[in-house]
């Protein structure tokens, strides 16, 4: 069975500095994954995804993440976080029957 | 233009009453899911219908029962409510594609 694991619980970020969200997955085949930012007390919006083909993967509100086969890992990264970055954010693994096992999820605190 | 659309918003009930929610897609997937989202913000899938079919059941107590009227509409009726129930409920659809757009969630509170 499909699992992920996101090993922050909570991480905070000055306005302006660069910010990295670990995800390892577990899964048999070749994984989709995906990750996905949610506001208080709104719905999951999705970032961004990685199918196959460029490990990579670029996304909306300038995020980026990379696939890492060897590590398992899914890492999600932007550059210079903005107070609006602040949310909860969602990794996925999904099967082939699109069947979503999501992480725990981490806590983003922007400050000024 | 709401693409996944959930009512209510808000349900707030006694424990052992029936309940509804109701979703909708207008994004014309086939596959459409429901997810509870605990206290401590785990996503769990419950329940994944395409096109009609149920496809997906993840252990859920027969409490709930999931009805998929046409591939648009996924509804979830709970019976004989308990306060483990109390949860945000969301349900998303799909394409082919994967990608789950997911409604804006209902927060359901037992008392």
């Amino acid at each position: 069975a499909q699992s992920v694991t996101q090993p922050d619980i909570h991480i905070t970020v000055s306005e302006g500095a660069s910010l990295e969200l670990r995800c390892n997955y577990s899964y048999g085949a070749t994984p989709y994954l995906f990750w996905y930012v949610q506001s208080p007390g709104q719905g999951l919006q999705l970032l961004l995804k990685y199918f196959s083909g460029d490990t990579l993967v670029q996304g909306i509100k300038g995020f980026e993440a990379e696939f890492k086969r060897s590590q398992s890992s899914f890492n999600l990264r932007k550059p210079s976080v903005h107070w609006s970055d602040a949310a909860e954010y969602f990794c996925a693994v999904g099967d082939h029957d699109y069947k979503l096992s999501f992480g725990a999820g981490t806590t983003v605190t922007v400050r000024a | 233009d709401t693409a996944v659309s959930q009512t209510p918003k808000y349900l707030v009930t006694q424990m052992g009453n029936d309940k509804s929610i109701k979703c909708e897609q207008n994004l014309g997937h086939d596959t459409m899911y429901w997810y509870k989202q605990d206290s401590k913000k785990f996503l769990k899938i419950m329940f994944s219908y395409n096109n009609k079919e149920l496809i997906i059941n993840e252990t859920v107590p027969n409490r709930f029962s999931p009805k998929s009227p046409d591939k648009a509409h996924l509804n979830l009726h709970i019976n004989s409510l308990e306060l483990g129930d109390s949860a945000v409920y969301f349900c998303a659809s799909t394409l082919a594609s994967g990608e789950q757009f997911f409604g804006p969630g209902t927060r359901l509170t037992v008392l």
